[in-house]
């Protein structure tokens, strides 16, 4: 199972682009990397998925360069409701799905 | 509307009782999962399942219990032996076996407290 290592925290102002980097150095060659967005006392919700390359949705952008070993959630434009904690996985092995600590999002006004 | 239904939203439970912890899928996932996160933490998962009447243990089990007797169904029981309950438990599925693609599905999640 991949090992995935995110900043703890980050903060930024509302308007801005925030970019949250996740390392996965040993993301296997089927692996998929997935976003999750949680706020406090509800589960956590998917926001986007890759494999390679650049995905857009509404809400979010995913840049994965050539080697895979990094992937960064770009959200455009964050407002306070932004606030949040974003979790990357990679990979399950063996059926189990297993989140990392994740980021701790804050937008300041 | 499909999803995840945990109840109740918050329980009570007094020191050396058990409690059980319902999760009710509607969205015809073979695969459910109990995770459990206590207060500025990241999950942990307790116990999945990859279809009826079969289940695995995560990689906190101690003090848990599960049943998985219909595929809509994966209630978790955090019994007596369970020494620091308190936390925030979350149910989830995906369509299938945990594979690197699917996408995960969160009910809203229930507080225990124990009094």
């Amino acid at each position: 199972l991949a090992k995935t290592t995110q900043p703890i925290s980050m903060d930024s102002y509302e308007g801005q682009e925030v970019n949250i980097t996740c390392s996965h150095n040993n993301i296997a060659t089927n692996d998929y990397i997935t976003w999750y967005q949680q706020f406090p006392s509800q589960g956590p919700r998917f926001i986007i998925q890759g494999y390679k390359t650049k995905v857009t949705n509404e809400v979010a952008s995913l840049f994965i360069p050539a080697d895979r070993k990094s992937s960064t959630l770009s959200l455009p434009r964050v407002s306070l409701s932004d606030t949040a904690v974003y979790y990357c996985l990679v990979g399950a092995r063996d059926d189990k799905i297993i989140f990392g600590k994740g980021t701790r999002l804050h937008i300041l006004p | 509307d499909g999803g995840i239904t945990q109840s109740p939203k918050y329980l009570f439970r007094k020191e050396g009782q058990n409690v059980t912890l319902s999760c009710e899928q509607n969205l015809n996932h073979d695969a459910m999962y109990w995770y459990r996160q206590d207060p500025g933490q990241g999950l942990r998962l307790i116990y999945y399942s990859q279809i009826v009447n079969d289940f695995q243990k995560g990689d906190i089990a101690e003090g848990y219990s599960v049943s998985r007797e219909k595929k809509e169904s994966f209630p978790l029981t955090v019994t007596s032996a369970q020494k620091n309950p308190t936390a925030f438990y979350l149910c989830a599925s995906s369509i299938d076996r945990g594979s690197s693609g699917n996408t995960i599905y969160f009910g809203e999640g229930s507080w225990l407290t124990v009094v």
